[in-house]
């Protein structure tokens, strides 16, 4: 248990749908991350916020959309995904931005159909 | 271009044995790190080392950072099956955000 939780484990959805991944962190921590795992690929990092605002988004397609509405939830809605996307989403959080020691969630398994 | 090049990328061994892993780069980190990622779950942070030549024990894992602090090994002495597992390793350039490696995959059987 690392404190920071991730609904749901497991989504399988169509191109067309519309679904949202959720995190919440229990470490009072400052800053969140998204993360895309992918087979044989290293951890690709999606998007940060560091109090609630995004401080770095690393060319992400716009059929994923972050939100974070305060310093303990974060959201990544999905629309019009590509089977392409089907990977483990991670939700990490860290005290600071600055701070490397990022603590992880245990992920959502997500297969586009 | 991947800037941490981890080795090998998989390895099974038998209950026991010792081995050892890698994270190389030709880039110079602030500080690396060490994961343990399970199935089925997200990565645990082992250790952080900061320090060029530093060495971090963690019960049976012996952590070493190089002395240039472009690389890394993980020594993990009589292996356990609990032990199993994807090892990353993640560095840091000042305040910047983590790289991360591909991982070895390490499979201990009893």
């Amino acid at each position: 248990e690392t404190g920071v939780t991730q609904t749901p484990r497991h989504l399988v959805m169509g191109m067309t749908n519309k679904k949202s991944l959720k995190c919440e962190q229990h470490l009072g921590h400052n800053a969140m991350y998204w993360y895309k795992q992918s087979a044989k690929k290293p951890l690709e990092l999606m998007f940060v916020y560091s109090l609630e605002e995004r401080v770095e988004n690393n060319s992400v397609p716009s059929r994923f959309s972050p939100e974070c509405p305060n310093s303990s939830h974060l959201f990544l809605h999905l629309h019009t995904l590509q089977p392409e996307d089907s990977a483990l989403y991670l939700c990490a959080s860290s005290q600071d931005h600055d701070n490397n020691e990022q603590f992880f969630g245990p992920g959502t398994r997500l297969t586009v159909l | 271009t991947q800037l941490l090049e981890q080795s090998p990328q998989f390895l099974s061994i038998q209950e026991g044995e010792n081995l050892t892993v890698y994270c190389n780069s030709s880039s110079v980190f602030s500080s690396l790190q060490w994961y343990r990622q399970e199935p089925g779950e997200g990565p645990v942070l082992l250790v952080t080392v900061v320090t060029g030549g530093e060495v971090k024990k963690l019960k049976r894992l012996t952590f070493q950072f190089g002395d240039a602090r472009k690389d890394s090994s993980l020594h993990i002495t009589a292996a356990q099956p609990g032990d199993t597992g994807l090892y990353l390793c993640a560095g840091a350039r000042g305040y910047s955000t983590l790289t991360f490696g591909k991982g070895t995959m390490l499979l201990v059987s009893p």
